[in-house]
């Protein structure tokens, strides 16, 4: 099966500027993830999604970030103005469903330096 | 809320030695617990998880963990390790509460990098 894809694959901006992110999931996953990944920490959830409504975004600095899964398939995420602090890998994961039983599949990320 | 900390942020191992990847988590109600690894420029990968039964769970790769309630831990550890299992590991945990659309969210360690050496 395909992977979850992720694009672009890096970014460079400069602070107050704005940024996208595109996440496509594994076809039949119902459940997509965004986490941002600070370098030499781990992955913090920002959103989850279930089909298209949110399940989850009390971690989302909803000031600057937001994020939204049409259709319930592809998923975008975006950050306007951008932080230096903003700097990290993006990270989209999806899973059949919520629970346990069900791993999450992590794409390759995007790599966010804000200058 | 839950909270997990791995004990080393890096791990240098000779190849064929054996390695042990240290996790501790705090949680007030009972816990699923995983490890995923990262190889270089690539996203996280299961490696293994535990939801209930045995303490002891086999992954890939010849990976395994044990589950010790007592010692809120989930040490990961593989008797002979190889170059190509040089990558940064994760342990997560997330609360068994909930249920339908509705679980605890998975919380992730802050990472070990493990470094194998010929």
């Amino acid at each position: 099966e395909a992977g979850v894809a992720q694009s672009p694959r890096y970014k460079i901006i400069e602070k107050r500027q704005s940024v996208a992110f595109w996440c496509n999931p594994i076809s039949g996953h119902a459940t997509l993830y965004w986490y941002q990944q600070i370098l030499g920490q781990g992955p913090k959830l920002l959103i989850q999604f279930q089909n298209n409504g949110v399940v989850d975004d009390s971690q989302l600095p909803k000031d600057r970030f937001s994020a939204e899964r049409l259709k319930g398939v592809d998923s975008t995420l975006k950050i306007q103005p951008a932080k230096l602090e903003d700097s990290a890998v993006y990270l989209c994961a999806s899973s059949l469903e919520p629970g346990p039983n069900s791993p999450l599949h992590f794409g390759n990320g995007t790599r966010l330096t804000v200058t | 809320a839950q909270s997990v900390t791995q004990l080393d942020s890096q791990v240098p191992v000779f190849e064929e030695a054996p390695v042990e990847l240290r996790c501790n988590y705090s949680s007030s109600v009972s816990v699923y617990l995983f490890w995923y690894v990262q190889y270089p420029n690539q996203g996280l990968q299961l490696l293994l998880k535990y939801l209930s039964g045995s303490t002891l769970v086999k992954g890939i790769n010849g990976f395994e963990a044990e589950f010790n309630k007592s010692q809120t831990s989930f040490h990961l550890r593989k008797p002979s390790v190889h170059i190509s299992d040089t990558a940064e590991y994760f342990c997560a945990v997330k609360e068994a509460v909930g249920g339908g659309t509705s679980y605890g969210k998975l919380t992730f360690g802050q990472g070990t990098i493990l470094t194998v050496h010929p």
